[in-house]
């Protein structure tokens, strides 16, 4: 166990919707950064959050979006939801400002949509 | 950009090793990691290496960090059938220590 936790585990929704995926820190840790991992492939950075600011971002549009709150947890919200959208969303903190970047994820939320 | 190279597929029989292997381009990265993904979970941070070290031993697990070539080995001594996962390699890249991984290795431990 990471102490990282997700919500929901898994979730469908109609291509055209929006949703929101949410994040629970472990603890001590302030940073949060979200993957998205389509099937059979490797996690593809989205956004990084701390200190409730968005610190970096991928190749991604503006559709996703995120905050993170007092606590240090997180949502990534999802515009207009697109059939390619599916896939598992993975969220990791970390502790900035430490030389070595250990990320631990959570067990994920797996998105369809249809 | 950032690239990480990873062989899609390994077979091993039980008890043997398993050298899991991985090439990058960024040759920036301060640490470089590997994770374990087990079907239907998130991934499970096995190790990681600082770019300044040739090697790296832990329990059963050893990583080997070739700089000159780009090149990254995970090191599975007697494998188990619970070592059957996907294996990723990862490191970090840009100002924001984001990870950039590779597609993952799937390991088949059989008996």
């Amino acid at each position: 166990e990471t102490g990282v936790t997700q919500s929901p585990t898994h979730l469908i929704k109609t291509r055209g919707q929006q949703v929101t995926l949410r994040c629970s820190s472990q603890s001590g840790h302030n940073t949060v950064s979200w993957y998205q991992q389509a099937l059979g492939q490797g996690p593809q950075f989205i956004f990084q959050y701390y200190r409730e600011e968005e610190n970096g971002r991928g190749n991604f549009p503006p559709r996703f979006s995120g905050l993170q709150f007092p606590n240090y947890s997180s949502e990534l919200n999802v515009n207009a939801l697109e059939l390619d959208d599916s896939a598992l969303y993975l969220c990791a903190s970390s502790l900035a400002n430490t030389g070595n970047t250990e990320a631990f994820f959570g067990q994920g939320t797996r998105l369809t949509v249809v | 950009g950032e690239d990480v190279e990873q062989s899609l597929f390994l077979s091993v029989r039980e008890g043997d090793s398993s050298v899991i292997n991985c090439t990058y381009t960024d040759s920036s990265s301060t640490y470089l990691y590997w994770y374990k993904q087990e079907p239907g979970a998130g991934l499970q941070l096995l190790t990681y290496i600082f770019s300044n070290m040739d090697m790296k031993q832990d329990q059963r697990l050893t990583v080997l960090l070739n700089k000159k070539d780009k090149h990254l080995s995970l090191r599975i001594a007697d494998t188990q059938t619970g070592d059957s996962a996907i294996y990723f390699c990862a490191l970090i890249s840009g100002g924001y220590n984001k990870l950039i991984f590779g597609a993952g290795t799937r390991l088949a431990v059989h008996p």
